[in-house]
């Protein structure tokens, strides 16, 4: 079955600057990658999303790029605010959807 | 904004009890799913729920576990003779393609 693997578990940043987080996938056939944020107590709010036809997407001060090749997918957060500390997952779907272990993003003002 | 929604949002049961975790995903939603978070953990699949059965389970989602569409709103998990392992955070979620899942907001389940 499919296999993310997320990276960094954890990542502090301070207000303004970026921030990346990255996945692998191991399901070549994978074709639907999105981004969940978890805030703490609710359950994950899907924030972006990359169909395996397209390589890059962005939203406002969200964006994501996808390397088919590599299995690689990225999420790149600009301008960052403290608002946006969370955990945000990663996941991939090709029947089914896997999730990352998640990334807990602290912004610090 | 149409929402998922579960409970109870919390359920504390006695080792060896059952449970029902319920569910009413999106009206017009076709897709159903149940994960669960231990916690500090991240997200795992358990099953997956289309045109009346069950389309794909997890290595999780054993004998001790089961689901049903009971009538045209509620997706329900039972969970029979429950350990405190299966001490968790239960999401529901539901998609009306096979892509773009909506979750609820979950539901705590301590086993004492």
């Amino acid at each position: 079955g499919e296999n993310v693997e997320q990276h960094p578990s954890t990542l502090s940043v301070q207000e303004g600057d970026s921030a990346v987080i990255k996945c692998t996938y191991s399901d070549s056939a994978s074709n639907y990658f999105p981004w969940y944020k978890q805030e703490l107590g609710k359950g994950p709010q899907l924030i972006i999303d990359i169909r395996s036809n397209v390589g890059e997407k962005k939203d406002q001060r969200i964006a994501v790029t996808l390397n088919k090749t590599a299995k690689h997918f990225s999420l790149h957060i600009t301008e960052t605010q403290p608002e946006d500390s969370a955990v945000y997952f990663c996941a991939a779907i090709n029947n089914d959807m896997r999730f990352g272990a998640g990334t807990r993003l602290t912004v610090k003002p | 904004e149409p929402e998922v929604t579960q409970t109870p949002s919390h359920q504390v049961t006695q080792m060896g009890q059952e449970v029902i975790l319920r569910c009413v995903p999106i009206s017009n939603h076709l897709y159903f799913y149940w994960y669960r978070q231990i916690l500090g953990q991240k997200v795992e699949f358990l099953v997956s729920f289309y045109n009346n059965e069950i389309s794909e389970k997890s290595e999780i989602f054993d004998d001790q576990f089961s689901v049903e569409r009971p009538d045209g709103s509620n997706f329900t998990l039972k969970i029979r003779s429950t350990k405190l392992e299966d001490s968790a955070m239960y999401f529901c979620a539901s998609s009306l393609t096979p892509f773009g899942y909506t979750f609820g907001s979950g539901t705590r389940l301590t086993v004492v």
